[in-house]
């Protein structure tokens, strides 16, 4: 079963709009929560990430909200530009469980139309 | 700098053959990680290293698969007596230190090597 769910396969936004890009997750015991953005033919590059005590982490246009209650997070890219065209994946992790594994979203398609 | 760097890039291989597939890490990072991506999905977790020694190995999916890092640096993963079901994006990533709770802990991922099992 998905543990990180990314329900959106593609998103497509206008340059200059906001991108917003969701994450929902079903195990309580994941604390640390991280963004990766993929270019084709290239590996996953971190972008940001959010540790469960905080709801908000920002790094200058890119911006990750946490909902805990909700086992919920997104990023928000503003403005976005057609650079950000690429896969996002979210992933999460248990800090505690003494595994430093990741466990990964399906992955968000996001096209920026110039 | 020098980020993380996979080889081969691409190998195409028999059924039934052995594969290694080497990964060499960010210089100075302690923490090595190999993962596994099949096609319309996220990385899955293989196995961890700290150092030479495998912490974590609950990810590999049978006794074909096995990895090593004797120097607690490079490290190959190997897979005996590959199967169709093999083939799939494999990817090492690399962090300065052992942990998933901060910035330090950041695992960098290195290109993949794409395994092709006819």
């Amino acid at each position: 079963d998905q543990q990180v769910k990314q329900n959106s396969p593609s998103l497509s936004v206008q340059e200059g709009r906001i991108s917003i890009l969701n994450c929902d997750y079903t195990n309580s015991m994941f604390d640390y929560f991280l963004w990766y953005k993929k270019y084709p033919a290239e590996g996953p590059t971190f972008l940001i990430s959010i540790s469960s005590i905080k709801d908000k982490n920002e790094d200058g246009r890119f911006t990750v909200f946490l909902n805990k209650s909700a086992k919920h997070l997104s990023l928000h890219i503003v403005p976005s530009q057609p650079g950000d065209s690429a896969v996002y994946f979210c992933a999460a992790s248990d800090s505690g469980a003494g595994s430093y594994q990741l466990t990964f979203g399906k992955g968000t398609k996001l096209s920026v139309i110039p | 700098g020098a980020g993380v760097s996979q080889s081969p890039r691409y190998k195409v291989t028999k059924r039934g053959q052995d594969v290694a597939l080497r990964c060499d890490p960010i210089s100075g990072h302690v923490s090595l990680y190999w993962y596994r991506q099949a096609l319309g999905q996220g990385p899955e977790f293989l196995t961890y290293f700290n150092y030479e020694a495998q912490q974590d190995k609950s990810g590999l999916p049978n006794d074909r698969f096995s990895a090593e890092r004797p120097e607690g640096s490079i490290s190959t993963l190997t897979i005996q007596r590959t199967e169709q079901r093999d083939s799939a994006m494999y990817r090492c990533a690399s962090s300065l230190t052992g942990g998933t709770s901060s910035v330090a802990d950041t695992q960098y991922f290195g290109p993949g090597t794409r395994l092709t099992v006819l």
